[in-house]
């Protein structure tokens, strides 16, 4: 069974400060990694993906891959208001064209 | 990137009928899938639908149930049968192209009510 796990929080944060998520995943033949933005009563966005181990930056988002842990996370640096959502992290096994979604961390940013 | 229309967006349905929700993707896509999510909770998977053949059903759900077509490679169909309140839910279709390093799409969801 493969399996992604993540906190469910919530995670508060206060305006500004710098937001940490994180996903740990079963599959060692993984691939592929994404995480989702859901607000809601929206459906899931696609924010970052990371294939290689390491940190990705993208704006204010950072992906960080640590294959050999089986982890990846993602930091959200100047948190807003605007980012309180549900992030899914999302996983491409190897073999199976299925991802498998973690259960989703609520992020909430207090002004 | 896809873009995937679904619709109808929302509904209130009576228990004991159908409903039937579309989903079309503005390309060709290998893979769709039909998701279901309880308010608060994290996405669960109904089935593949697999274009020209049966759709595969995750445990728990069943073709009579929860019907799908897919007659080609851009547009699917699940329908929700004889339904009951257990059944509200936010029904979700997504598509992934082929290969490894592809992301997941989705549609914009239907908010389902059964009374």
């Amino acid at each position: 069974q493969k399996e992604v796990e993540q906190n469910s929080g919530p995670l508060s944060v206060p305006e500004g400060a710098i937001a940490s998520l994180n996903c740990t995943y079963s599959d060692r033949g993984s691939q592929s990694f994404f995480w989702y933005r859901q607000y809601s009563g929206k459906s899931p966005e696609l924010i970052m993906f990371i294939y290689s181990n390491g940190d990705k930056e993208d704006g204010r988002f950072t992906a960080q891959l640590n294959k050999a842990s089986q982890y990846v996370s993602l930091l959200i640096r100047d948190s807003q208001p605007s980012d309180s959502a549900t992030y899914l992290c999302a996983v491409n096994s190897g073999g199976s064209y299925i991802p498998t979604f973690g259960r989703g961390t609520s992020l909430i940013v207090h002004p | 990137s896809a873009v995937i229309s679904q619709k109808p967006s929302r509904d209130i349905c009576q228990r004991g009928t159908s409903l039937t929700i579309q989903c079309q993707v503005d390309s060709q896509v290998t893979m769709m899938f039909w998701y279901r999510q309880q308010p608060g909770q994290s996405l669960t998977l109904i089935a593949t639908a697999n274009q020209g053949s049966e759709a595969t059903y995750e445990s728990g759900f069943v073709i009579d149930k929860f019907p799908i077509s897919r007659p080609n490679l851009t547009f699917s169909t699940l329908t929700v049968s004889n339904m009951s309140p257990e059944d509200s839910s936010i029904y979700l279709c997504s598509a992934r192209p082929a290969g490894e390093y592809t992301e997941a799409f989705f549609g914009q969801g239907t908010r389902l009510t059964v009374v």
